[in-house]
């Protein structure tokens, strides 16, 4: 079945430390997506990427990098310049609207904490 | 600039009841999509509906069905006769186009906890 892959699920950083959050799909998908959500609050956009080594910033994208040297994979690297890391991490892609099963399709997401 | 607002941070309703979920939504652009989902504790995002600007309908997908009032900016959520199970987080979400290759990224709300009282 297609789908999109996060891992790790779960995800403990140290103070100081870059970590890379693993994001795989098998959509074709051209477009993908990093959300952070917070306790209690919505998702907000860190990086968006609509084909293999083009990408955005999104609204919170500081302390953030990524990558999209394929077109299946998109990591995320939280440096150690987020302040704030902990989150629950979510990584979506989709397609055009008006070329086929419109729609966003979500990993299951990591949850990152620093330690 | 695009905004998605959820006024409502919590919910409690009877089982059996049906209930309205509130979601008002502010862009420029004529083309975009309004989009529900679903967010149990699990953490996964399950889509619910789909109402794009230029249906003359509303849509509907089983027990689920989108108020689109696009006068009113509303895109508010009906859920018929709710279940225990429906207990979430609920999200409303407004698609807009950023690219020349048509792909669309996603502005989300705050959210709403829905608690199915038994």
């Amino acid at each position: 079945d297609g789908g999109i892959t996060q891992s790790p699920k779960y995800l403990f950083r140290k103070e100081g430390q870059n970590v890379t959050l693993s994001c795989e799909q098998n959509l074709n998908h051209d477009a993908m997506y990093w959300y952070r959500q917070d306790p209690g609050q919505g998702l907000r956009l860190i990086y968006y990427s609509q084909i293999v080594n083009d990408f955005q910033k999104g609204d919170i994208a500081e302390g953030y990098s990524v990558s999209r040297e394929k077109k299946e994979s998109f990591p995320l690297t939280v440096t150690s310049a987020q302040k704030n890391p902990t989150a629950f991490y979510l990584c979506a892609s989709s397609i055009p609207r008006g070329t086929g099963a419109y729609g966003y399709t979500f990993g299951s997401g990591t949850r990152l904490t620093v330690v | 600039a695009q905004k998605i607002t959820q006024t409502q941070p919590g919910m409690f309703v009877q089982e059996k009841e049906a209930v309205t979920l509130d979601c008002t939504y502010d862009t420029s652009d004529p083309s975009y999509g309004l989009f529900w989902y679903k967010q149990p504790s699990s953490g996964e995002m399950i889509f619910l509906i789909y109402q794009g600007s230029y249906d003359q309908q509303n849509a509907t997908e089983g027990r689920y069905s989108l108020n689109f009032q696009k006068a009113r900016k509303s895109a508010n959520l009906v859920i018929s006769a709710s279940q225990l199970g429906d207990s979430a987080m609920y999200f409303c979400a407004m698609s807009l186009k950023w690219s020349n290759f048509g792909n669309e990224k996603l502005t989300f709300g705050t959210g709403t906890r829905l608690t199915i009282i038994p």
